[in-house]
């Protein structure tokens, strides 16, 4: 089936701990997109990437990085430097060419901080 | 920056009843997107409604935009139960990026 994968699902992070969420997409999407919700919350662009081995920064990208090796993954890490990481993360890809701006989603991971 | 904020913040109606929901948002757009997420997942896009466009249809949704207010409505006719969930607007700038702007969402219950 196509479509974007992210895993885990439910992910617990210690105080001082990276942690790296990962994303992976076969729809051949070129642009990948990493977003933090809050609850009850609408959503906040940490970082995306047009292409291959580049990148760029969002509205929350402090406390977070990302890498872009590959076309299909674009894995997430939230470092330590990120004080308050626990949230709801989604990750989105979208294809270019689409002139309609639509991107597509994967089902989210819950980072929590014990 | 949140670019569209909706309102009402949350809405709950009886099944069968029609649900809108409005959307306001700050700077110039080629388009305006609605999108639903329920409880725990990832969202799904519903309908995009193009900046020289001022209606669309899709189904029992009914979306309109207004570009001298900066505003869009969606409209959810003969609401069911299956349609709680929360809805988001989202904008894309006519800057670079290909970024969508995402509101903070309207969450819907319809209760039976």
């Amino acid at each position: 089936d196509g479509g974007i994968t992210q895993s885990p699902k439910y992910l617990f992070r210690k105080e001082g701990q990276n942690v790296t969420l990962s994303c992976e997409q076969n729809l051949n999407h070129d642009a990948m997109y990493w977003y933090r919700q809050d609850p009850g919350q609408g959503l906040r662009l940490i970082y995306y990437s047009q292409i291959v081995n580049d990148f760029q920064k969002g509205d929350i990208a402090e406390g977070y990085s990302v890498s872009r090796e590959k076309k299909e993954s674009f894995p997430l890490t939230v470092t330590s430097a990120q004080k308050n990481p626990t949230a709801f993360y989604l990750c989105a890809s979208k294809l270019l060419r689409d002139s309609g701006n639509t991107i597509y989603f994967g089902e989210g991971s819950w980072l929590t901080v014990v | 920056s949140q670019q569209g904020e909706e309102d009402p913040q949350a809405l709950s109606i009886q099944e069968g009843e029609n649900a809108t929901m409005n959307c306001s948002y700050k700077t110039s757009i080629n388009n305006l997107q609605w999108y639903r997420q329920n409880s725990g997942r990832g969202l799904v896009h519903l309908i995009l409604i193009r900046s020289n466009e001022r209606e669309k249809h899709s189904g029992r949704l009914r979306v309109t935009l207004d570009t001298s207010k900066k505003s869009s409505s969606l409209l959810i006719t003969a609401s069911r139960a299956a349609d709680t969930a929360s809805y988001f607007c989202a904008t894309g700038g006519s800057g670079g990026g290909n970024k969508l702007t995402f509101g903070t969402g309207t969450q819907l219950k319809v209760e039976l």
